[in-house]
């Protein structure tokens, strides 16, 4: 089956700079690639996805980049602000299962 | 859009106890999803539903966990007897179609502490 590893587990970055997540799948027949924002207490929310039809895409300060000969994404957040603390999860999907990494915890400090 | 919708959101019990979960997808949502998310890790899927039939129920621990979506909307999982190791965040989860790249949209969760 899937097998997702992601680093880092904890990300401290000043508010302003950059952070970077990435992620590594082992199923090459992976084709659907979401990240997910979970804040402390709440629910898991998508912030954006890329299918494996494209190689890059973008939404405002986030953007995700995908690998597919390598297998690996990574999720970039720029100009990070407060409300960008919260832990990060990458997923793959294949066959219809979505399998998740462990997380990453970002802290973003003023 | 009404969210999908969990209860109960916190729920404390003995082990060897049993316990309920519902779930209410959104609205024209065929695929239903359980996971299981332990503190610290990201969610594991249990069982995968699309309409009222199991797509997927391979890391679902058949001889304690039960999952039924009998009408094809609200879902139930229960966990009877229920162990130490059980103590988790339910998530329930739902997509428009089982499609693989069908956006999935979490509920917010049942923590569940087994004493």
């Amino acid at each position: 089956g899937e097998n997702v590893e992601q680093h880092p587990s904890t990300l401290s970055v000043q508010e302003g700079d950059s952070a970077v997540i990435k992620c590594t799948y082992s199923d090459s027949a992976s084709n659907y690639f979401p990240w997910y924002k979970q804040e402390l207490g709440k629910r898991p929310q998508l912030i954006i996805d890329i299918r494996s039809n494209v190689g890059e895409k973008k939404d405002q300060r986030i953007a995700v980049t995908l690998n597919k000969t390598a297998k690996h994404f990574s999720l970039h957040i720029t100009e990070t602000q407060p409300e960008d603390s919260a832990v990060y999860f990458c997923a793959a999907s294949g066959w219809g299962k979505l399998q998740f990494g462990a997380g990453t915890q970002v802290v973003v400090t003023p | 859009e009404a969210g999908v919708a969990q209860s109960p959101r916190y729920k404390i019990i003995e082990k060897r106890q049993s316990v309920a979960f519902w779930c209410n997808p959104i609205s024209g949502h065929a695929t239903l999803y359980w996971y299981q998310q332990i503190l610290g890790q990201g969610p594991k899927l249990l069982i995968q539903f699309q309409n009222n039939g199991v797509v997927d129920d391979s890391q679902l621990p058949k001889d304690r966990f039960s999952a039924e979506r009998l009408k094809g909307v609200d879902s139930t999982l229960k966990i009877q007897p229920a162990k130490l190791e059980d103590s988790a965040v339910y998530l329930c989860a739902s997509s428009l179609d089982t499609g693989n790249t069908d956006t999935q949209y979490f509920g917010p969760g049942t923590r569940l502490t087994v004493l």
